[in-house]
C-alpha cells in the first residue's frame, strides 16, 4: 500500500541552527499539508500545496520558516533559525483528485527537539 | 468559517464496553467530516469519513459515526473496546472552497483498562 515517506523520523538541534524536514506524498497526489503537533494538542496547518503552489500558509511562521514543492511532488520545510517553541511532531500528508480529494493520508511525521 | 469542538479531552473505559466520543463542528458550508486516530509516536490514520451520502458511517476496526445535521454533531462509537484502541482520537471538518482546508479538534484519548 502507498505511503507517505518523511525523513528523518527523529531530530535533535540546538536552537539557532537551521533544519529541513522532507516529505515524499503518494505517488499522484496532487494536494500536499505540512501539519505541526505540539504535544497534547491537535495538528495544526502550516501550510498546504496544490502542485507546486501555495493554497494557504496563513499560519506558516514566515520569519523562520519555509515550505518548498518545485516540482509538485515531494518537499521540503525548513526552520531557520530554530527555537525552543519549534519542539514538535511535524507530520506531512497528501490527498488525491476526484472524491478522494479531502481525505488526506499521513506520514509517520518528524520528532524535532530544541535544545 | 469552521471550527470543531472535542468534548472530552480523556475517556476512560473498561475492556469490551462501548466507546463514544463526541465531535459538535461548525460550518458555514455542507462539511466533510472525518475522525483519524493515532497510536503514540505514529502518523494519523483514518478511520472513517462523512462525504454528504449515509448519515450512518462505518469505519475501520468496528468504529461507526452518525452525522446529524440538527446537532451539528459527528460522535464516535464502538460497541465493545479493545486494548489496542488506547490511542489519541482527531475529529477533522473540511469543506470546499476551491480546495480543501482542514480544521482539526484539540483530540481525545482513549483510555482503555483491562
Amino acid at each position: 500500500e502507498a505511503e507517505v515517506a518523511q525523513s528523518p523520523r527523529y531530530k535533535i538541534t540546538e536552537k539557532s541552527q537551521a533544519v529541513a524536514f522532507w516529505c515524499d506524498p503518494i505517488s499522484g497526489h496532487a494536494t500536499l499539508y505540512w501539519y505541526r503537533q505540539i504535544l497534547g494538542q491537535g495538528p495544526e496547518l502550516l501550510v498546504q500545496f496544490q502542485d507546486e503552489s501555495v493554497v494557504d500558509d496563513s499560519q506558516l511562521p514566515k520569519d523562520r520558516f519555509s515550505a518548498e514543492r518545485l516540482k509538485g511532488v515531494d518537499s521540503t520545510l525548513k526552520i531557520q533559525p530554530a527555537e525552543l517553541g519549534d519542539s514538535a511532531m511535524y507530520l506531512c500528508a497528501s490527498s488525491g483528485s476526484g472524491q478522494g480529494r479531502n481525505i488526506q493520508y499521513f506520514g509517520a511525521g518528524t520528532r524535532l527537539s530544541v535544545l | 468559517a469552521q471550527s470543531v469542538t472535542q468534548l472530552d479531552s480523556h475517556v476512560s473505559v473498561s475492556e469490551g464496553t462501548p466507546v463514544l466520543l463526541r465531535c459538535n463542528y461548525s460550518s458555514s458550508y455542507s462539511p466533510s467530516l472525518f475522525w483519524y486516530v493515532q497510536h503514540p509516536n505514529k502518523g494519523l490514520q483514518l478511520l472513517l469519513k462523512y462525504t454528504s451520502a449515509a448519515t450512518l458511517v462505518k469505519g475501520i476496526n468496528g468504529f461507526e459515526a452518525e452525522f446529524k445535521k440538527s446537532e451539528t454533531s459527528f460522535h464516535l462509537t464502538k460497541p465493545s473496546a479493545h486494548m489496542s484502541d488506547a490511542a489519541e482520537y482527531f475529529c477533522v471538518v473540511s469543506v470546499s472552497g476551491g480546495s480543501y482546508i482542514p480544521t482539526f479538534g484539540r483530540g481525545t484519548s482513549l483510555i482503555v483498562h483491562p
